[in-house]
Formats: structure tokens, sequence, C-alpha cells
């Protein structure tokens, strides 16, 4: 089984400058989310969708981030103006949500930004 | 509100030597905890998890146990190999769905 799939891997682009990332989760599942994780640090939640519904959006920077979940399935995010703070890892993850507890969340390879 | 505290790294083995990495929680109710391995180059990996207290989470030799007296998911492995170098991070799940990490502990494992 395909794993979570994110694109591209690596971005270098001015600030300013708009930039977007692109993640595909695991067949199936319905939560997914975006994290940053800055270097040297653990990841920090950005945005949580269930479905195509963003239910924890609260650590989004609503100013100049955005993201979308059209059809429940893939999901973009993007950065307009980039800043240098920005520059990090943007990671992609995916779980079955059965409102069980005790879920796992499958990560992807994470797109490197850096902003210069 | 939630967090995680690991030991800082890097923590530098000789390969065959024994294995701990601490960590320890904050958090509201009965969390979740889970240990992530970061390969170079690579995502996240679950490692192993324990959903409530005396839990033990084992996989590819590693070992966690929960300790809610303690507010302790220590990782622990006998005996570490070269591949086991990785960045190794603690998180907790207290039900909202959110995972919460810590700041990573580098493993570095020399032959």
């Amino acid at each position: 089984e395909a794993g979570v799939v994110q694109s591209p891997r690596y971005k270098i682009i001015e600030k300013k400058q708009p930039v977007a990332f692109w993640c595909n989760p695991i067949s199936g599942h319905n939560t997914l989310y975006w994290y940053r994780q800055n270097l040297g640090q653990g990841p920090e939640l950005l945005i949580r969708y269930e479905n195509e519904e963003a239910v924890d959006d609260s650590q989004l920077p609503k100013d100049r981030f955005s993201a979308e979940r059209l059809k429940g399935v893939d999901s973009t995010l993007k950065i307009q103006p980039a800043e240098l703070g920005d520059s990090a890892v943007y990671l992609c993850a995916s779980s079955l949500d059965l409102g069980t507890g005790g879920y796992e969340q499958y990560f992807g390879p994470g797109t490197r930004l850096t902003v210069t | 509100g939630d967090s995680v505290t690991q030991m800082e790294g890097p923590v530098t083995l000789s390969e065959e030597a024994f294995l701990t990495i601490n960590c320890t929680y904050t958090a509201t109710g009965y969390p979740s905890l889970f240990w992530y391995v970061q390969y170079p180059g690579e995502g996240l990996q679950l490692l192993l998890k324990a959903t409530k207290a005396d839990d033990k989470g084992s996989n590819k030799g590693f070992e966690a146990t929960y300790r809610k007296e303690t507010t302790s998911f220590h990782l622990e492995k006998g005996s570490v190999q070269v591949s086991d170098s990785a960045v190794y991070f603690c998180a907790l799940n207290s039900g909202f769905q959110k995972l919460v990490f810590g700041t990573g502990t580098r493993l570095l494992v020399s032959p």
C-alpha cells in the first residue's frame, strides 16, 4: 500500500513569493494533517481536516497561509507571501479516525522549504 | 497545555550498547503516548505506542512503558545497531486528535 505522498520534496523561493505544497494521503484515511517542523524541533500542527472540513486550524497563520482539501482526499497548503521565517519542513500526515482513540498518524516525507 | 519533554541529544553510543531516551509529559486526562523515529531524509515513522497506564509498547527491539505515576514513557533498547541512528520523537495525544511532540533526541551509533 502506498504511503502518504508529498510534492515537491524541496523548494527554494525568494521572500514575498507564493508557494504551494501538495499531499495525497493514504487511501481511505479520513483525517489529514499539516505540520510544520522547524530545524531542531518537533512537528507542530498547522491544520487538521476531517474529510473536507477543517476542524482545527487554530495554529494556522491565516494572514498568509491557506489550505484546502477538495473532495476529502488530496490537500494543498499555500503560503502567500512567503517570509524568511517560513523556512521549515512541511509534513503531511493522515489517519483513519474510528473514534476509539490511540489512532496512528502516518507521515509523508515532507517538503523542505527554504526562503531566501 | 499539553507538553512533552525529552532529554537533549545527541546520544552517542557504541554498537550493542544499551539505550535509554527519557521522555516525560504533562497532559490533561489520560493521553495516548507514542515514539516516532525520523531517519535522515525521511518522514516520521511510528515506532511504538501505548494507550493506557502500564501498557508496554514494543517494536524492532525497542520498548517503552506508560508510567502514569511518573508521567513518563522512556524509550529503551538492549543492544543498538548502527542502523538505529536517527532522531527519536516522543509524542502524546490527549484526545483532541492532535499530536504534541517533544523536540526530538538524536541518536548516533558508531561501529
